[in-house]
């Protein structure tokens, strides 16, 4: 089974802060993803990669940048936290393009 | 570039009813479609998916989907439901080549009641 897995299930950092998010994946898939998921609004892609060092901005990139130094990790990282990050945040992970394997999720809180 | 339309944003139904939840989407080009569920505190994972062949795609846990290319839709449907699949329900589709980058929907909310 592939299994992915996130650092945290639930965080809570102080406003200015800098947030490190970490997913991990045990199947050797090329593609790392990391959405957000808010009420009512669904997943939206935050950044992806396709490969080691590789990112590309998804629709909601302001605010966050990522890391990808191997291929089984995928760091998103929140450089100065505000509030209006407040969020569910899920990283996922495929080999091809036609199913994506999910962690648990982040809740991060920032207050 | 395409968009996802889930037409319902919570569906309540009693234990052993039918249930069908609603996706539309549309697309300059040709999609594969999925739908994800997730379960309360915890990610998503695939129901099913349509990817070729027969429009009418079984999936996990007696769910299943039919795509109509005609009303671009993508339907889910369960005969018979149980207290266990309530959840949420997202609608998501990857264009056919190119990036392959999914679209997903708002989500549906599926409550089952006893």
């Amino acid at each position: 089974d592939v299994k992915v897995t996130q650092s945290s299930r639930y965080l809570v950092k102080r406003t200015g802060e800098k947030v490190f998010l970490e997913c991990v994946q045990d199947m050797d898939h090329e593609n790392m993803f990391w959405y957000r998921q808010d009420p009512g609004l669904g997943l939206r892609l935050i950044y992806f990669s396709y490969d080691v060092k590789m990112k590309e901005k998804g629709d909601i990139p302001e605010g966050y940048s990522v890391s990808r130094e191997k291929k089984e990790r995928f760091s998103l990282i929140l450089e100065s936290a505000s509030t209006n990050q407040t969020s569910m945040y899920l990283c996922a992970s495929e080999q091809d393009p036609y199913e994506q394997y999910f962690g648990p999720g982040t809740r991060l809180t920032v207050t | 570039a395409q968009s996802v339309t889930q037409l319902d944003s919570q569906v309540p139904v009693f234990e052993e009813a039918p249930v069908e939840l609603r996706c539309n989407y549309s697309s300059s080009v040709s999609v594969y479609l999925f739908w994800y569920v997730q379960y309360p505190n915890q990610g998503l994972q695939l129901l099913l998916k349509y990817l070729s062949g027969s429009t009418l795609v079984k999936g996990i846990n007696g769910f299943e989907a039919e795509f109509n290319k005609s009303q671009t839709s993508f339907h889910l449907r369960k005969p018979s439901v149980h207290i266990s699949d309530t959840a949420e329900y997202f609608c998501a589709v990857s264009p056919r080549g190119g990036s392959y980058i999914p679209t997903f929907g708002r989500g549906t909310s599926l409550i089952v009641h006893p």
